[in-house]
């Protein structure tokens, strides 16, 4: 079955444009979370939604970060005039409920690079 | 402020020994690890997972450890395989919500 899917795969992106970043997660999954994953560490959160609900978003790094789920189902994840400190990989994962214990996922991310 | 920590940034093993992945955290809120699985250019994989009442769970070749006092989990692979070549994460989450602490990662390279 098809798993979950991001677009593009890869950005480049002169500082100062915005860009956006698109999160397919699996038919029916209720739960869709963001993480920024830089050269070298681990996947850190940015945000949560539960639906359409933007449950938890106390890991966007600035107001320049900005997520949206309109419908449920797609989302997508925007940044404003884009800095250096942005480039890594954006991840976006899925769950099929709000439960704290459902495995999450991943979908191959999409890396970002700002020049 | 890294709350769950992988010291050691990579593993090297022969073919069919044991790789042993260690994990730490510091938040004792922890009440559910999970180890995730990364090859280049792809997302993470769930491998396995444990929740904080019990101290192992097993799913064939893997089994993860909790020692709760320690605040500490290990992975073991047995028998290691060439396939399991990748960056292992270590993740964390709370009873308050569902998003993911991970670990730093660990690149484990198994030897033919």
């Amino acid at each position: 079955g098809a798993g979950v899917s991001q677009s593009p795969r890869y950005k480049v992106a002169k500082r100062g444009q915005d860009v956006a970043l698109r999160c397919d997660p699996i038919s029916g999954h209720v739960s869709l979370f963001w993480y920024q994953q830089a050269l070298g560490q681990g996947p850190e959160f940015l945000t949560y939604f539960q639906n359409e609900a933007q449950l938890d978003k106390s890991g966007l790094p600035s107001d320049r970060f900005f997520a949206e789920r309109p419908e449920g189902s797609v989302s997508t994840l925007k940044i404003q005039r884009t800095q250096q400190e942005d480039s890594a990989v954006y991840l976006c994962a899925s769950s099929p409920g709000g439960g704290r214990n459902n495995e999450q996922f991943f979908g191959p991310g999409t890396r970002l690079t700002v020049l | 402020d890294q709350q769950v920590k992988q010291n050691s940034p990579s593993l090297s093993v022969q073919e069919g020994r044991i790789s042993i992945l260690n994990c730490d955290y510091t938040n004792s809120m922890f009440d559910y690890f999970l180890w995730y699985k990364k090859y280049p250019a792809e997302g993470p994989t769930f491998l396995i997972s444990i929740s904080s009442i019990k101290d192992k769970n097993e799913d064939g070749r893997f089994t993860v450890f909790l020692n709760k006092s320690a605040k500490h989990l290990s992975l073991h692979i047995v028998p290691s395989q060439p396939g399991d070549s990748a960056v292992y994460f270590c993740a964390a989450n709370t009873g308050a919500n569902s998003k993911l602490t991970f670990g730093k990662g660990i690149t484990l390279s198994v030897r033919p």
